[in-house]
Formats: C-alpha cells, structure tokens, sequence
C-alpha cells in the first residue's frame, strides 16, 4: 500500500514549468517524501526527496506542505527528455520500514 | 549509462528451466534490491539485502531465490518459472547512509519471457 495518491496523466509544453501534486494525508512524522521517475524502456531514476522543508537541487524542486499532507514536484522548464511516469512514494518506520513502494505514479506528457 | 549493470537484457525460459539474473555495481553501496514490473505497472518489490544479508522477503514465491555473494553483486536465481512471471525484473543499489532512507539507484533491468 503506497498510501499516496497522484494523478494519473498531466500534459506539459516544452519550457513551461510543470506541477506535478502528491497527497499523503495518512502520513506520519519521520515518513520522507521521495520522488523518482521512470523513461520509456529505462529504471526508475531518483529526482529527490525531503522530509519537512522545501528541497532543492539540479532537477527539481520538491515542495512540501506546512502539514506535511501533500507536496509538489517542481521542474521549473520542462523538456521533451521529461516525459516520463513520476513516483511519489512515502518511507518511513513500522512495517513499511525499508520498503520503497511505488505507487500508480503520474505520466507527465510533454509537448514540443 | 546507469552504474548498475543488470546481465541478461533479454531471458527467454521455458517453465522447466533453470536460469540466473545478475546485478552488479561497484559504487560502494551496501543495500540491493531485486523489483519486478509488470507491463503498464508500477515496480513491486521482491526482496531487499543490507550488507549482504537478506533483510526483506516480500512474500515472493519459492521459485525466485535470491543471492547476495559479496556488496557488489546480487543474483536472482529462477527454476520452475510460470508464464505469469513474465516481467521486466528490476535491480537497484543505494549507500545505505542514512540507511533505507538513502536514494536508490536502478539498473534498466531484465526483460524475462517464461514460455
């Protein structure tokens, strides 16, 4: 149980910035918040992750709300090489310690 | 080019064969893990080493076992396969610095056929 919820499908223009929303209402306190995204005919490759405080670094930008039960993946200009399916996938402690479950994920169509 | 090296690309098997998937990756990460995707579907994970020793077993049935000979190489040897287990089998790695919370890195996989 990803216990994560994500669009199924968004549609983006080549250089505009993309949103893409996560909910995690269940979430608890030492659960991250991890990205990864996954290219036709590829693995899945890290984008980033966080836990309380908006993060930053070369791909993305991950904001995270003040109560902790949503947050956005920022690309900040989209490119045709982003098209991709994005994962939003929670850890953290319990029985689900250890454990990087994927979710249905969001397939991101970018337009030229 | 990813940094974990997943040998075959392709593995066609018959239901009675006895077949090995490998993984390999010299970064010096000291957890690895074994995915399966079906076609259209999200990564479900099947089991899950730290230094190398099994730490999560996902239920996965006995006909997949896995094998972690030293940190850099993972196998997943298959016997008795059912074409239900036709999937892109999936290896990933990560330093296991801040233990499983550390960023995981993917192979592109194994595309198996079981006939």
């Amino acid at each position: 149980d990803a216990k994560t919820t994500q669009p199924n499908s968004m549609e983006s223009n080549e250089e505009e910035p993309v949103h893409l929303p996560c909910n995690h209402s269940t979430i608890s306190g030492t659960d991250y918040i991890h990205w990864y995204r996954q290219l036709p005919s590829q693995g899945p490759e890290y984008v980033i992750h966080g836990l309380t405080s908006n993060v930053n670094n070369r791909m993305a930008s991950l904001a995270i709300a003040e109560d902790r039960k949503s947050s956005t993946l920022i690309l900040h200009r989209a490119t045709l090489r982003d098209a991709a399916v994005y994962y939003c996938i929670r850890t953290g402690g319990g029985t689900s310690y250890g454990k990087l479950t994927f979710g249905q994920g969001t397939i991101l169509t970018v337009h030229p | 080019d990813t940094e974990v090296t997943q040998t075959p690309k392709h593995l066609v098997m018959g239901m009675t064969n006895k077949k090995s998937l490998k993984c390999e990756q010299h970064m010096g990460h000291r957890a690895m893990y074994w995915y399966k995707q079906k076609a259209k579907k999200p990564p479900e994970l099947m089991f899950v080493y730290s230094y190398e020793k099994l730490s999560i077993n996902e239920s996965v049935p006995s006909r997949f076992s896995p094998e972690c000979p030293n940190s850099s190489l993972l196998n997943l040897h298959l016997h008795a396969l059912q074409p239900e287990d036709s999937a892109l089998y999936l290896c990933a790695s990560s330093p296991f610095d801040r233990g499983f919370f550390s960023p995981l890195h993917f192979g592109n996989g194994t595309r198996l056929t079981v006939t």
